[in-house]
């Protein structure tokens, strides 16, 4: 089956300082990723779509500023965490929707754990 | 605007013990109700789905009916297995097509031999 990698799984890093973390497809072509955050004991929350080639589309309560998405080829999308605070220490996940497999065809990445510190 | 409720866990059940976690949903039109599994160190795997009102969706031995009248979509399974051990996702598709899923918290589950 379809294979979304995500990297790093954890990382820990100073307040201030900026993180990425990298979605990959493995073996179809994604136009559209999806970018989720989830805090302890609650949902997973849509932080943005990311399409190929363009800009991002933000949630609602999103900054757009802080969190930076690059979606510069069909099988790469990436999350930046600018200027990290203890706050945005958090589960982030990935997924990508595979093109004709069907309208809830999603595959998602294993998460990153960040802890701003 | 559109939610998914999931009951708390974490849930523990002896393995061949009967599995309920349940699911309910506030949507305006007719969304798509998903389960998701995720395993340890693993990303979120479809589990069932179903698309309209009666559907059953199953898989795995897990099975889920969309109840429009009750609005939920609760998970079960009549004889878990240690290898269930995971944790579940109930999710909703909006009825416009834009690939947004909106999740609840999850439920862990802890099959014991």
């Amino acid at each position: 089956g379809a294979v979304v990698s995500q990297h790093p799984s954890r990382v820990i890093c100073k307040s201030g300082t900026s993180v990425k973390i990298e979605c990959r497809s493995l073996d179809f072509q994604a136009t559209t990723m999806f970018w989720y955050r989830q805090f302890p004991k609650q949902s997973l929350m849509l932080m943005a779509t990311s399409n190929e080639g363009s800009k991002a589309t933000y949630e609602q309560g999103v900054e757009k500023d802080k969190f930076l998405i690059n979606h510069a080829s069909l099988t790469l999308s990436t999350l930046t965490v600018t200027s990290a605070h203890p706050e945005d220490s958090s589960f982030y996940i990935c997924s990508a929707r595979a093109p004709g497999a069907g309208r809830e065809k999603l595959f998602f990445g294993s998460g990153t754990q960040l802890s701003v510190l | 605007g559109n939610s998914v409720t999931q009951m708390e866990g974490p849930v523990t059940l002896s393995e061949e013990a009967f599995l309920t976690i349940n699911c309910t949903y506030t949507a305006t039109g007719y969304p798509s109700l998903f389960w998701y599994v995720q395993y340890p160190g693993e990303g979120l795997q479809l589990l069932l789905k179903a698309t309209k009102a009666d559907d059953k969706g199953s898989n795995k031995g897990f099975e889920a009916t969309y109840r429009k009248e009750t609005t939920s979509f609760h998970l079960e399974k009549g004889s878990v297995q240690v290898s269930d051990s995971a944790v579940y996702f109930c999710a909703l598709k909006g009825s416009s097509n834009t690939g947004k899923l909106i999740f609840g918290q999850g439920t862990t589950l802890q099959v014991k031999p």
